[in-house]
């Protein structure tokens, strides 16, 4: 069995300043880990994902994330904020044979002006 | 490609009534999966199905069942509802070839009272 924590559940940041998110996972198998991101009242959108290979992933809009298999850790990180970066995000955990995704219980991160 | 289309986006139910939820995933995805997600709980996995099949559940009462259909599209109904039963209900689609991945509707937001 998986399992995924988030280890706070808010983070406010002033915009332009760095952020980190946190995400330890448990598995006893190979596991495949994912960043989504939750803007209100919609649903959930992938925002970065490492299947294999590097252990740094980036998105497009400038947060990346670094697998650690020693740590069992998927940090989010990103190196200036912005107001629009205002959101819920949840790190996710499946293993690479299985269909069912398990997710932390979220971080809500809020940029103040 | 269309995204995955989830109806009603809003719903308000009396407690004991029943309900169904539908979801359209992106056009070729044959893989389906619906989450409950609330404050306390954040999101749970509810089923997932393949091509008709429910391949996985998780823990949730008989009142929650799902179904899907030859075209794909799915559905999830819940019987007898209870308070707790409120929560936004999130559908999820999955391509065949990387079935890791989730597509997210934008969800129905359920209101029992």
């Amino acid at each position: 069995a998986q399992s995924v924590t988030q280890l706070d559940s808010q983070v406010p940041v002033f915009e332009e300043a760095p952020v980190e998110l946190r995400c330890n996972y448990s598995s006893s198998v190979s596991v495949y880990l994912f960043w989504y991101v939750q803007y209100p009242n919609q649903g959930l959108q992938l925002l970065l994902k490492y299947l294999s290979g590097s252990t740094l992933v980036e998105s497009i809009n400038g947060f990346e994330a670094e697998f650690n298999k020693s740590q069992t850790s998927f940090h989010l990180r990103k190196p200036s904020v912005h107001i629009s970066d205002t959101a819920e995000y949840f790190c996710a955990v499946t293993n690479t044979g299985g269909f069912k995704t398990i997710f932390g219980a979220g971080t809500r991160l809020f940029v103040k002006a | 490609k269309a995204g995955v289309t989830q109806t009603p986006r809003y719903l308000i139910k009396t407690r004991g009534q029943q309900v169904t939820l539908s979801c359209s995933p992106i056009s070729g995805h044959r893989s389906v999966s619906w989450y409950q997600q609330t404050p306390g709980q954040g999101l749970q996995f509810l089923f997932e199905y393949f091509s008709e099949t429910q391949r996985n559940k998780g823990n949730f009462p008989g009142r929650f069942s799902g179904r899907q259909f030859s075209n794909s599209r799915s559905e999830m109904n819940v019987s007898t509802l209870e308070l707790g039963d409120s929560a936004l209900y999130l559908c999820a689609s999955h391509p065949h070839r990387d079935s890791y991945l989730a597509f997210f509707g934008q969800g129905t937001r359920l209101t029992v009272v």
